[in-house]
């Protein structure tokens, strides 16, 4: 089955630094979505992307659709500690999950 | 975006038993599906609940254990049958709402441990 390899597995930062991380596939996507998650709570959508080579932003945060349709990234500008949680990727027609990065922020 | 219930949002059951969980939607919504997110894990995805027949089971996943219901267009129940310790998972609703361009939002899931 499809599977996506998101890394890092977990990041220890300071606040105000800059947080990126990524996710690769062997199969193409047609949607890339990046979701947050925080404990006792379900995933919360951040940025869509449906175009290879898209490149959208959040306030924040920064995504883009690799030009391949394999890979997506995301990053975190002047990280501050509302920022942790744990960070998805998916993969869609069908949603596919990475195995997520969590977050920490030294304050 | 579409606001998800689900309910209930924790519980902690012997094993043998059943548990229904329900997911209400505040808008009619295509597809709804169920995932299960174990200890420390990513998703995974159960079933796509389909209104009106049965659902669409993902490999490693069968009626028998996961039944689902969607009598509706805003609501789904999924029920963890025969339950045992490594049924002890999140268990989360998902809707892509008519029109959303494969965006899905998720339920607050239930938090379901069996002893």
């Amino acid at each position: 089955g499809q599977q996506l390899n998101q890394s890092p597995q977990s990041m220890f930062i300071q606040e105000g630094e800059d947080v990126s991380m990524n996710c690769t596939s062997s199969s193409i996507f047609n949607t890339w979505l990046w979701y947050k998650q925080e404990p006792g709570e379900g995933p919360v959508l951040l940025i869509a992307l449906y175009k290879a080579g898209e490149l959208t932003s959040n306030g924040r945060l920064t995504a883009q659709f690799g030009i391949t349709r394999k890979d997506s990234f995301l990053n975190i500008s002047a990280s501050i500690p509302s920022d942790v949680g744990i960070y998805f990727c998916a993969g869609a027609q069908k949603l596919v999950f990475g195995q997520g990065t969590r977050l920490t922020i030294n304050p | 975006s579409a606001v998800i219930s689900q309910k209930p949002s924790r519980d902690i059951c012997q094993r043998g038993t059943s548990l229904t969980i329900q997911c209400q939607v505040d808008s009619q919504v295509t597809m709804m599906f169920w995932y299960r997110q174990q200890p420390g894990q990513s998703l995974t995805l159960i079933a796509t609940a389909n209104q009106g027949s049965e659902a669409t089971y993902e490999s490693g996943f069968v009626i028998d254990k996961f039944p689902i219901s969607r009598p509706n267009l805003t609501f789904s129940t999924l029920t963890v049958s025969n339950m045992s310790p490594e049924d002890s998972s999140i268990y989360l609703c998902s809707v892509e709402p008519t029109g959303a361009n494969t965006e899905a939002f998720f339920g607050q899931g239930t938090r379901l441990t069996v002893v």
